[in-house]
């Protein structure tokens, strides 16, 4: 079984667009995150949630727009997709998102590209 | 300045040698230290985790923490073809968030 999982796993889309990326963990963990790797690797954290409220917010436009229907989903939406949104987008989730030996389980990854 | 920095490599070694992968922070008051390890067109995975200063062995990774002069380390050992990877240092922030470093793409030879 798939600890945290993706969809899509590809986005292909026009600027302009607004697409959305769904994440599910069924590890039981409270704490779910975004991170978004740029084409040189860099790994940037944008949001997280804990047990459906927003916990970090770092600065990210306000077309990135993260949902929480629960504890075990967190899904991007993203209006006007813009060119340099292109990326992947990985989804992580961990236990209680405190404490010293708090890990952290990344999903598969979106690999956005906006045309 | 970012939080952490690595450098990108890439490195490319023949099978069985010894691997040293290197990362520095600027913010003296991070105290826990992570190696990820990432497959190509996979999520990255926690390898090693180390708390404030000193040595962490497993297998063949040691991870290594230096405060005094704010530097990590990730030693492989008798390296593999699958040990091939980008590697990721990491460090945690107040709230939980990591901060990654650009991260090391590493080839082991056959």
């Amino acid at each position: 079984d798939t600890a945290v999982s993706q969809t899509p796993k590809y986005l292909v889309t026009q600027m302009g667009n607004d697409k959305s990326i769904k994440c599910e963990q069924n590890l039981g963990h409270d704490t779910m995150y975004w991170y978004k790797q740029d084409s040189k690797k860099f790994l940037k954290i944008m949001f997280s949630y804990n047990n459906k409220e927003l916990i970090i917010n770092e600065t990210v436009p306000n077309r990135f727009s993260p949902k929480s229907p629960d504890k075990a989903h967190l899904n991007l939406h993203i209006n006007s997709l813009e060119l340099g949104d292109s990326a992947v987008y990985f989804c992580a989730s961990s236990l209680t998102g405190t404490g010293s030996t708090d890990t952290q389980y990344f999903g598969p990854g979106t690999r956005l590209t906006v045309l | 300045q970012k939080e952490v920095e690595q450098d990108p490599g890439p490195l490319s070694v023949p099978e069985g040698a010894i691997v040293s992968l290197n990362c520095t922070y600027s913010n003296s008051a991070f105290q826990y230290f992570m190696w990820y390890r990432q497959y190509s067109r996979k999520g990255p995975e926690l390898l090693m985790y180390t708390y404030s200063s000193g040595n962490k062995e497993d297998g063949r990774f040691t991870a290594q923490v230096d405060k005094s002069s704010k530097y990590i380390s990730l030693f492989i050992r008798d390296s593999q073809p699958s040990d091939s990877a980008t590697y990721l240092c990491a460090t945690r922030g107040g709230a939980n968030n990591l901060f990654f470093g650009t991260g090391t793409r590493l080839t082991v030879i056959p």
